[in-house]
């Protein structure tokens, strides 16, 4: 199984609204990703987790709220979002302290209303 | 990261062989080279990875030149369905604390009929 699992695959939402994007992933990686993606522009990391602890928070405001409840999944709490915020969140997951490729999930396709 | 340079878009014909350079001038010596493509609205997909030798699977070749400067993806014989943007990525040597996979533009590749 080399696949990461994202749910939902489109969230519409309003700006007062509390929803969660979901990842999963059964390949025994240790470190998972979120980045996110506007249109025509390059994913842009957003949080890494190693061992379930979050590593790197690249100065991503608090209405994203990152948690790793175990080593298979991954959430992304959304609170408060701006329209702004509409994008694609992507998620991957890869082996740490290893030079192996990372897997991306096909994504979340977001958007505040 | 060392940075990296790429075309923002190129043209092949179908059924020839594409060939997508990458310049990564600052690259050190224990940083890789990756290349990823994304599909219209896709998840990112991995293609290939090398340190310094040339290395080919079933999707593509990579060749690095001998100063490791720059890379040239090559899809031997390219279908409309390698349409996609590809991306270049140079990573630093994996630690236990995650791995940075940091995109950069991309080149656009159309591959035409």
């Amino acid at each position: 199984d080399t696949e990461v699992t994202q749910t939902p695959k489109h969230l519409v939402m309003g700006m007062t609204n509390k929803k969660s994007l979901k990842c999963e992933q059964h390949m025994g990686h240790r470190a998972m990703y979120w980045y996110k993606q506007k249109a025509k522009k390059p994913p842009e990391l957003m949080f890494v987790y190693s061992y379930e602890k979050l590593s790197i928070n690249e100065s991503v405001p608090s209405r994203f709220s990152p948690e790793c409840p175990n080593s298979s999944l991954l959430n992304l709490h959304l609170h408060a979002l701006q329209p702004e915020d509409s994008a694609l969140y992507l998620c991957a997951s890869s082996f740490p302290a290893r030079y192996t490729e990372a897997f991306f999930g096909q994504g979340t396709r977001l958007t505040v209303v | 990261d060392a940075k990296t340079t790429q075309p923002p878009s190129m043209d092949c014909a179908e059924g020839r062989a594409a060939n997508l350079p990458c310049n990564h001038s600052t690259i050190s010596g224990n940083e890789y080279v990756y290349w990823y493509r994304q599909i219209h609205s896709q998840g990112p997909q991995y293609i290939i990875h090398g340190l310094k030798n040339n290395e080919t699977n079933e999707m593509a070749s990579l060749i690095i030149t001998e100063d490791r400067k720059s890379s040239t993806l090559i899809l031997p014989h390219a279908t409309l369905r390698d349409t996609a943007v590809y991306y270049c990525i140079v990573r630093v040597q994996p630690d236990n604390y995650g791995q940075n996979f940091v995109f950069g533009p991309g080149t656009r590749l159309s591959v035409l009929p």
